[in-house]
């Protein structure tokens, strides 16, 4: 079965400018999660969704968001870009507790 | 704060040899798991033990858990070149609300 697809897989953007990376999970796989991976900080957790609700948070600013559809497709959102904010950009997909997560390749973001 | 720390934070080894890292962490667990990552790509899920399991077995690797100590170990017998990598524990606790939360990792170096 095909594994989880993240699109683009490599970004440039600028200062002040937003961005939108998608997240499509392995089929019937309901829960996606989202992660932050930088040299500095390591994988840091920014929200996970089930069936189109946001189930938890993590400790990021207001500028980051995201939602899923009832395809359970997730995208997330980054406004007004800060140089902190490249990193690669991880999206996985889960089909319960207790089950490992599949991630997909990335969405390497760099903001100049 | 990270809920897995590994140790140590780097390795390198003979071809032939094991390696073995260790993970702390701090509140009880449902599960910890175990992800291999290569240089800038995805995390692949190698090993999922639930916190009422001591002992897993997946091929060359072999993980362990004590929840009295809030430790874990992952083990790889008889290594290879291709098994450079970081390797991550992550920990599902319901003190973190069930999110997957990801230690710093141990980058293992197998030479030939």
């Amino acid at each position: 079965k095909a594994g989880v697809t993240q699109t683009p897989r490599y970004l440039i953007k600028t200062r002040g400018q937003q961005v939108t990376l998608s997240c499509s999970p392995i089929s019937g796989h309901r829960s996606v999660s989202w992660y932050q991976q930088t040299p500095g900080q390591g994988l840091q957790f920014l929200f996970e969704y089930f069936s189109e609700t946001q189930r938890n948070k993590g400790n990021f600013p207001g500028r980051f968001s995201g939602r899923q559809f009832s395809n359970s497709r997730s995208e997330m959102n980054v406004s007004t870009l800060e140089l902190g904010d490249s990193a690669l950009y991880l999206c996985a997909s889960s089909s319960g507790q207790n089950y490992g997560y599949t991630f997909g390749s990335g969405t390497r973001l760099t903001v100049v | 704060s990270q809920q897995g720390e590994e140790d140590p934070q780097a390795l390198s080894i003979q071809e032939g040899e094991n390696a073995t890292m260790n993970c702390s962490y701090k509140t009880s667990i449902n599960n910890l798991q175990w992800y291999r990552q290569n240089s800038g790509r995805g995390l692949v899920h190698l090993i999922l033990i639930r916190s009422n399991e001591r002992e897993k077995h997946s091929g060359r690797l072999r993980v362990t858990l004590d929840t009295s100590k809030k430790s874990s170990s992952l083990l790889i017998t008889a290594s290879r070149a291709a098994d450079t990598a970081s390797y991550f524990c992550a920990t599902d606790a319901v003190a973190a609300g069930n999110k997957l939360t990801f230690g710093g990792g141990t980058r293992v170096l197998v030479k030939p």
